[in-house]
Protein backbone atom coordinates (compact mmCIF):
# COMPACT_ATOMS: atom_id res chain seq x y z
CA UNK A 1 0.00 0.00 0.00
CA UNK A 2 1.50 3.56 -1.17
CA UNK A 3 1.47 5.89 1.47
CA UNK A 4 0.89 9.48 1.98
CA UNK A 5 2.87 11.58 -0.14
CA UNK A 6 4.09 14.91 0.11
CA UNK A 7 6.06 17.37 -2.28
CA UNK A 8 8.47 19.18 -1.78
CA UNK A 9 10.31 17.83 0.96
CA UNK A 10 11.93 21.05 1.73
CA UNK A 11 11.49 24.57 0.52
CA UNK A 12 13.46 27.90 1.60
CA UNK A 13 11.97 31.27 0.79
CA UNK A 14 12.29 34.68 1.59
CA UNK A 15 9.73 36.35 4.44
CA UNK A 16 7.04 37.53 2.53
CA UNK A 17 6.66 35.04 -0.64
CA UNK A 18 4.17 32.87 -0.71
CA UNK A 19 4.95 28.88 -0.72
CA UNK A 20 2.45 25.68 -1.57
CA UNK A 21 2.44 22.64 -0.09
CA UNK A 22 1.06 19.44 -2.08
CA UNK A 23 0.04 15.92 -0.44
CA UNK A 24 -1.74 12.84 -2.18
CA UNK A 25 -3.42 10.71 0.87
CA UNK A 26 -3.88 6.87 0.70
CA UNK A 27 -5.92 5.87 -1.62
CA UNK A 28 -9.49 5.64 -0.06
CA UNK A 29 -8.87 7.64 2.66
CA UNK A 30 -11.88 10.16 3.47
CA UNK A 31 -9.71 11.93 6.12
CA UNK A 32 -6.83 14.26 5.40
CA UNK A 33 -4.90 16.55 8.20
CA UNK A 34 -2.28 19.20 7.86
CA UNK A 35 -0.16 19.63 10.82
CA UNK A 36 2.56 22.16 11.90
CA UNK A 37 5.45 20.76 13.55
CA UNK A 38 7.54 23.48 14.71
CA UNK A 39 11.33 22.55 16.03
CA UNK A 40 10.95 21.16 19.59
CA UNK A 41 7.54 21.06 19.49
CA UNK A 42 5.07 18.23 18.77
CA UNK A 43 2.62 18.59 16.07
CA UNK A 44 -0.34 20.92 15.81
CA UNK A 45 -3.24 20.20 13.53
CA UNK A 46 -3.88 23.13 11.13
CA UNK A 47 -6.70 21.96 9.66
CA UNK A 48 -8.66 19.24 9.14
CA UNK A 49 -10.83 17.76 6.04
CA UNK A 50 -13.25 15.22 5.80
CA UNK A 51 -13.99 14.37 2.02
CA UNK A 52 -13.27 17.78 0.51
CA UNK A 53 -15.03 19.49 3.46
CA UNK A 54 -12.96 21.34 6.21
CA UNK A 55 -14.00 20.24 9.50
CA UNK A 56 -12.12 21.94 11.42
CA UNK A 57 -9.73 24.77 10.70
CA UNK A 58 -9.86 26.56 14.45
CA UNK A 59 -6.04 26.89 14.40
CA UNK A 60 -5.35 27.75 11.18
CA UNK A 61 -4.02 31.37 10.92
CA UNK A 62 -6.40 32.33 8.00
CA UNK A 63 -4.95 35.53 7.74
CA UNK A 64 -1.72 34.07 5.85
CA UNK A 65 -2.95 30.07 5.32
CA UNK A 66 -5.14 28.61 3.15
CA UNK A 67 -5.83 24.76 2.02
CA UNK A 68 -8.04 23.12 -0.20
CA UNK A 69 -9.07 19.25 -1.16
CA UNK A 70 -10.53 19.36 -4.30
CA UNK A 71 -12.66 16.33 -5.10
CA UNK A 72 -12.04 15.04 -1.87
CA UNK A 73 -8.31 13.18 -2.65
CA UNK A 74 -5.12 15.23 -3.20
CA UNK A 75 -4.70 18.80 -0.90
CA UNK A 76 -2.74 21.90 -1.41
CA UNK A 77 -1.58 24.19 1.69
CA UNK A 78 -0.65 27.80 1.07
CA UNK A 79 1.14 30.20 2.82
CA UNK A 80 0.64 33.72 1.96
CA UNK A 81 3.07 35.84 3.22
CA UNK A 82 5.00 34.03 4.42
CA UNK A 83 6.45 35.17 7.66
CA UNK A 84 10.15 33.71 9.75
CA UNK A 85 7.80 32.15 12.30
CA UNK A 86 6.44 29.98 9.83
CA UNK A 87 9.77 27.75 9.74
CA UNK A 88 8.75 24.91 10.31
CA UNK A 89 8.08 21.00 9.01
CA UNK A 90 4.33 20.75 7.38
CA UNK A 91 2.84 17.15 7.68
CA UNK A 92 0.21 15.56 6.02
CA UNK A 93 -1.72 12.70 7.37
CA UNK A 94 -5.02 11.07 6.11
CA UNK A 95 -6.96 8.49 7.56
CA UNK A 96 -10.03 6.11 6.75
CA UNK A 97 -12.06 8.26 8.90
CA UNK A 98 -12.34 10.10 12.24
CA UNK A 99 -12.13 7.18 14.39
CA UNK A 100 -8.91 5.57 12.93
CA UNK A 101 -5.19 6.18 13.16
CA UNK A 102 -3.52 8.47 11.24
CA UNK A 103 -1.07 7.78 8.57
CA UNK A 104 1.90 10.59 7.91
CA UNK A 105 3.58 11.40 4.79
CA UNK A 106 7.17 12.45 5.21
CA UNK A 107 6.76 16.65 5.80
CA UNK A 108 7.96 19.68 3.94
CA UNK A 109 10.50 21.06 6.02
CA UNK A 110 9.82 24.84 5.33
CA UNK A 111 12.41 27.52 5.91
CA UNK A 112 11.44 30.98 5.97
CA UNK A 113 14.78 33.59 5.76
CA UNK B 1 -8.88 22.92 25.97
CA UNK B 2 -7.58 19.56 24.77
CA UNK B 3 -3.72 19.11 26.36
CA UNK B 4 -1.30 16.41 26.38
CA UNK B 5 1.60 16.54 28.93
CA UNK B 6 4.89 14.51 28.03
CA UNK B 7 6.91 15.13 31.21
CA UNK B 8 10.10 13.55 29.94
CA UNK B 9 12.00 15.85 26.88
CA UNK B 10 15.09 13.74 26.68
CA UNK B 11 16.20 10.38 27.43
CA UNK B 12 19.18 8.66 27.89
CA UNK B 13 19.46 4.62 28.59
CA UNK B 14 21.81 2.24 28.20
CA UNK B 15 20.94 -0.80 25.89
CA UNK B 16 19.23 -3.23 27.89
CA UNK B 17 17.74 -1.24 30.28
CA UNK B 18 13.84 -0.25 30.94
CA UNK B 19 11.89 1.89 29.19
CA UNK B 20 8.95 4.06 30.46
CA UNK B 21 7.92 7.22 29.02
CA UNK B 22 5.05 9.32 30.72
CA UNK B 23 2.05 10.83 29.28
CA UNK B 24 -1.14 12.63 31.09
CA UNK B 25 -4.21 14.14 28.99
CA UNK B 26 -6.36 16.45 30.14
CA UNK B 27 -9.95 15.30 31.03
CA UNK B 28 -12.56 15.37 28.52
CA UNK B 29 -14.44 12.54 28.17
CA UNK B 30 -14.05 9.13 26.80
CA UNK B 31 -10.70 8.96 24.34
CA UNK B 32 -8.59 6.99 21.78
CA UNK B 33 -4.96 7.61 22.66
CA UNK B 34 -2.02 6.85 20.56
CA UNK B 35 1.96 6.46 20.92
CA UNK B 36 3.61 7.46 17.69
CA UNK B 37 7.20 6.92 17.24
CA UNK B 38 9.63 9.36 14.23
CA UNK B 39 13.13 7.72 13.96
CA UNK B 40 15.74 9.66 12.18
CA UNK B 41 14.68 11.29 9.30
CA UNK B 42 11.74 9.08 8.80
CA UNK B 43 7.97 9.93 8.67
CA UNK B 44 6.11 9.32 11.87
CA UNK B 45 4.76 5.94 12.46
CA UNK B 46 1.65 4.59 15.07
CA UNK B 47 3.26 2.44 17.42
CA UNK B 48 0.04 1.60 19.58
CA UNK B 49 -3.21 2.53 20.04
CA UNK B 50 -5.97 2.34 22.68
CA UNK B 51 -9.55 2.92 21.89
CA UNK B 52 -11.54 0.51 24.35
CA UNK B 53 -10.90 -2.50 26.02
CA UNK B 54 -8.03 -4.03 27.51
CA UNK B 55 -6.43 -0.89 29.07
CA UNK B 56 -3.19 -2.45 28.36
CA UNK B 57 -2.17 -2.32 24.86
CA UNK B 58 0.38 -4.11 23.16
CA UNK B 59 2.18 -2.51 20.21
CA UNK B 60 4.86 -2.98 17.54
CA UNK B 61 8.41 -3.96 18.44
CA UNK B 62 7.98 -4.93 22.22
CA UNK B 63 6.08 -1.68 22.83
CA UNK B 64 3.28 -1.90 25.67
CA UNK B 65 1.00 1.46 26.90
CA UNK B 66 -1.08 1.45 30.07
CA UNK B 67 -4.39 3.41 29.94
CA UNK B 68 -5.12 4.35 33.74
CA UNK B 69 -7.98 6.80 33.24
CA UNK B 70 -8.01 7.86 36.86
CA UNK B 71 -5.00 8.66 36.06
CA UNK B 72 -5.67 10.22 33.07
CA UNK B 73 -2.38 8.64 31.70
CA UNK B 74 -1.02 6.43 28.94
CA UNK B 75 2.63 5.40 29.75
CA UNK B 76 4.41 3.50 27.11
CA UNK B 77 7.29 0.77 28.24
CA UNK B 78 10.00 -1.33 27.47
CA UNK B 79 11.26 -4.13 29.59
CA UNK B 80 14.63 -3.54 27.54
CA UNK B 81 15.54 -0.88 24.93
CA UNK B 82 17.74 -1.61 22.03
CA UNK B 83 19.87 0.68 20.34
CA UNK B 84 17.31 1.07 17.30
CA UNK B 85 15.17 2.70 19.69
CA UNK B 86 16.61 5.33 19.11
CA UNK B 87 13.87 7.66 18.05
CA UNK B 88 11.54 10.93 19.23
CA UNK B 89 8.16 9.46 20.70
CA UNK B 90 5.02 11.42 20.61
CA UNK B 91 1.47 10.84 22.81
CA UNK B 92 -1.79 11.86 21.15
CA UNK B 93 -5.02 12.04 22.48
CA UNK B 94 -8.49 12.18 20.78
CA UNK B 95 -11.86 12.63 22.43
CA UNK B 96 -14.54 10.97 21.04
CA UNK B 97 -17.62 12.02 19.06
CA UNK B 98 -17.56 14.36 16.25
CA UNK B 99 -14.60 15.59 14.07
CA UNK B 100 -12.56 15.31 16.73
CA UNK B 101 -8.97 16.33 16.56
CA UNK B 102 -5.77 14.13 17.53
CA UNK B 103 -3.65 16.31 19.67
CA UNK B 104 -0.15 15.61 20.20
CA UNK B 105 2.33 16.11 23.20
CA UNK B 106 5.57 17.99 22.95
CA UNK B 107 7.51 13.99 22.84
CA UNK B 108 10.37 12.44 24.19
CA UNK B 109 13.33 12.02 22.35
CA UNK B 110 15.37 8.85 23.18
CA UNK B 111 18.62 7.71 22.77
CA UNK B 112 19.83 4.88 23.82
CA UNK B 113 23.95 3.62 24.47
CA UNK B 114 25.20 0.89 22.79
Amino acid sequence: EAGVAQSPRYKIIEKRQSVAFWCNPISGHATLYWYQQILGQGPKLLIQFQNNGVVDDSQLPKDRFSAERLKGVDSTLKIQPAKLEDSAVYLCASSHGTGTEAFFGQGTRLTVV
Amino acid sequence: AQSVSQHNHHVILSEAASLELGCNYSYGGTVNLFWYVQYPGQHLQLLLKYFSGDPLVKGIKGFEAEFIKSKFSFNLRKPSVQWSDTAEYFCAVRYSGGYQKVTFGTGTKLQVIP
